[in-house]
């Protein structure tokens, strides 16, 4: 079945800095690729996602990269803000028997004022 | 649409009782997901229905967790008799599509002790 891989763990960056959280993925079927993001005591919010038939897509200060040779896909945010600290999670569609989506490990970003 | 509505948001149970987890999906979605997370493992997939039918019930650890969606309005996650492994928060979502743009509700915090 599909296997997300998610890096990095943590990541902490200053106020207007950029992050960037990558994932690689592995069944070569897969065909759709979100990112949630999770405040706590909340549940997982969809902040922007990716077709297979798209290499880039951008929202304000978000945007998600996809590299479907290398089976990895990327979240970038610019102008990084305190309301930014949350954990992000990609997540995949595997394809066995029905579609559904396979979550990453998941990323904590703190943005440090 | 108020989204997905979960309930209890908060259980606190003893080892060997009977907990039953509730969800209520946004109106006109299809597709029903219960999904269980932990720090160890991440989020989880359960189980999930489309048209009330369960469709993929694999993640479903043993036969003490069941789950029923007796309408399209409604769904149970029930843990019989819970354990303290159990712990975890449960969340439920539901989505147009299989595979894509899933709203998550705010999960149901569970503690066994």
């Amino acid at each position: 079945g599909e296997n997300v891989e998610q890096h990095p763990s943590t990541l902490s960056v200053q106020e207007g800095d950029s992050a960037v959280i990558k994932c690689t993925y592995s069944d070569s079927a897969s065909n759709y690729f979100p990112w949630y993001k999770q405040e706590l005591g909340k549940g997982p919010q969809l902040i922007i996602d990716i077709r297979s038939n798209v290499g880039e897509k951008k929202d304000q200060r978000i945007a998600v990269t996809l590299n479907k040779t290398a089976k990895h896909f990327s979240l970038h945010i610019t102008e990084t803000q305190p309301e930014d600290s949350a954990v992000y999670f990609c997540a995949a569609t595997e394809f066995q028997g029905a579609q559904k989506l396979v979550f990453g490990q998941g990323t904590r970003l703190t943005i440090n004022p | 649409d108020a989204g997905v509505i979960q309930s209890p948001r908060h259980e606190v149970t003893e080892m060997g009782q009977e907990v039953t987890l509730r969800c209520k999906p946004i109106s006109g979605h299809d597709y029903l997901f219960w999904y269980r997370q932990t720090m160890m493992r991440g989020l989880e997939l359960l189980i999930y229905f489309n048209n009330n039918v369960p469709i993929d019930d694999s993640g479903m650890p043993e036969d003490r967790f069941s789950a029923k969606m007796p309408n399209a309005s409604f769904s149970t996650l029930k843990i019989q008799p819970s354990e303290p492994r159990d712990s975890a928060v449960y969340f439920c979502a539901s989505s147009l599509e299989t595979g894509a743009g899933y709203t998550f509700g705010s999960g149901t915090r569970l503690t066994v002790v």
